[in-house]
Parts: structure tokens; C-alpha cells; sequence
């Protein structure tokens, strides 16, 4: 069964420009989640969609940052204008409804704004 | 709010050493635990998930025990292995079925 699959792998960007992350989940999971993990911290839940509704989209900065999943599969990770704080590694997840934190993670885009 | 801690945030040991990373969380209303390991520039690997209704869970040298009522969780890794080598993460799902985590234990075996 093929993993979770992210790209790019690793971005550098100069502040106020923008970048898109992708993200294909694992087949037939409804669920999907962007995180922010910051060097040292643990991951920190931007946005989960179901299908192509979304969830809890509390923690996501909305004047900079926007998601979203047409078709209920993939997905797009945007920041516009990017900030230095947004430096960090974006890592999507999926899983099936029903399972409460059984999720399952790509291997996370790092992101580095100079 | 639930709250998640590890310590400590960073642990070295010789290699064949047995050892415990500890979890701890505020809010006893969680769903489940797991552990999971995250090597660099890798995503997230999950080890062990315990259901709130148990006590604990292995695999392999790796055992994982879960005291609800006192808010806390153990890892412990029995015969560490340079391959152990990683950061160790703890999460919980909470009362709205969300992942609360930890900021982790960066673990180093020394050969």
C-alpha cells in the first residue's frame, strides 16, 4: 500500500513570496491534515479536512495561509505572502473516519524563508 | 486545555542500555496515546497506540504503559540500539478527537 506522498520535499523562498505544498493521501482515506512543525516542537494541527469539507481549520493563519481539497484526495498547502516564522516543516496526514488519531504521515515538506 | 509534556528533551545513552522516556498530560479524557518516532528528514512513524481502556502495549523492545488517572505514559526500549536514534514524540486524542502533542525527546545511542 503506497504511503502518504508530499511535495516538494524541501523549499527556500525569500519573504512576501508565495508557496504551494501537495499532498496525496493513502487511497480511500476520507480524512486528511496539514501540521506545522516547528524545529523542536511537536507538530501543530493547521487544518483537517473530511472529504473535501473541512473540519477545524482553527489554527490556520487565513490572512497568509489557505487549503484546500476539490475532488476529496489531493490536497494544496498555500502561504502568501510568506513570513521568517513560517519557516518550518509542513506534513500532511490521512486517515480512514472513524479512527481517531490513527493517522498516517508523509514524509513533510521543509520549508526555510529567508 | 489539555497539555502535553515530555521529559527530558534530550537523552544520550550507550548502546545496550535499557531506558524510559516519559510522556505527561493534563486532561485524563483522552481517547488514546501513541508514541511515535520521527527520524530527520522523515515524517512521523507510529510505534505503539494505547486505547484509553489499557494499561499497555509492545512491540518488539519496545514497551509503552499508560496510567490514565495520574496523566502520564512510558516508553521504554529495552537493549537501545544505535538505530534507535531519533526524536520520540507523544500525542493523545483529546475529547475532540485532535492529536495534542508533545514537543518530543531526542534520543542518541552512542555506540
Amino acid at each position: 500500500e503506497a504511503g502518504v506522498a508530499q511535495s516538494p520535499r524541501y523549499k527556500i523562498i525569500e519573504k512576501r513570496q508565495s508557496v504551494a505544498f501537495w499532498c496525496n493521501p493513502i487511497s480511500g482515506h476520507a480524512t486528511l491534515y496539514w501540521y506545522q512543525q516547528i524545529l523542536g516542537q511537536g507538530p501543530k494541527l493547521l487544518i483537517q479536512f473530511q472529504n473535501n469539507g473541512v473540519v477545524d481549520d482553527s489554527q490556520l493563519p487565513k490572512d497568509r495561509f489557505s487549503a484546500e481539497r476539490l475532488k476529496g484526495v489531493d490536497s494544496t498547502l498555500k502561504i502568501q505572502p510568506a513570513k521568517l516564522e513560517d519557516s518550518a516543516v509542513y506534513l500532511c496526514a490521512s486517515s480512514l473516519v472513524g479512527t481517531p488519531g490513527e493517522q498516517y504521515f508523509g514524509p513533510g515538506t521543509r520549508l526555510t524563508v529567508t | 486545555k489539555q497539555e502535553v509534556t515530555q521529559i527530558p528533551a534530550a537523552l544520550s545513552v550507550p548502546e545496550g542500555e535499557n531506558l524510559v522516556l516519559n510522556c505527561s498530560f493534563t486532561d485524563s479524557a483522552i481517547y488514546n496515546l501513541q508514541w511515535f518516532r520521527q527520524d530527520p528528514g522523515k515524517g512521523l512513524t507510529s510505534l505503539l497506540l494505547i486505547q484509553s481502556s489499557q494499561r499497555e502495549q509492545t512491540s518488539g523492545r519496545l514497551n509503552a504503559s499508560l496510567d490514565k488517572s495520574s496523566g502520564r505514559s512510558t516508553l521504554y526500549i529495552a537493549a537501545s540500539q544505535p538505530g534507535d536514534s531519533a526524536t520520540y514524540l507523544c500525542a493523545v486524542v483529546d475529547s475532540n478527537y485532535q492529536l495534542i502533542w508533545g514537543a518530543g525527546t531526542k534520543l542518541i545511542i552512542k555506540p
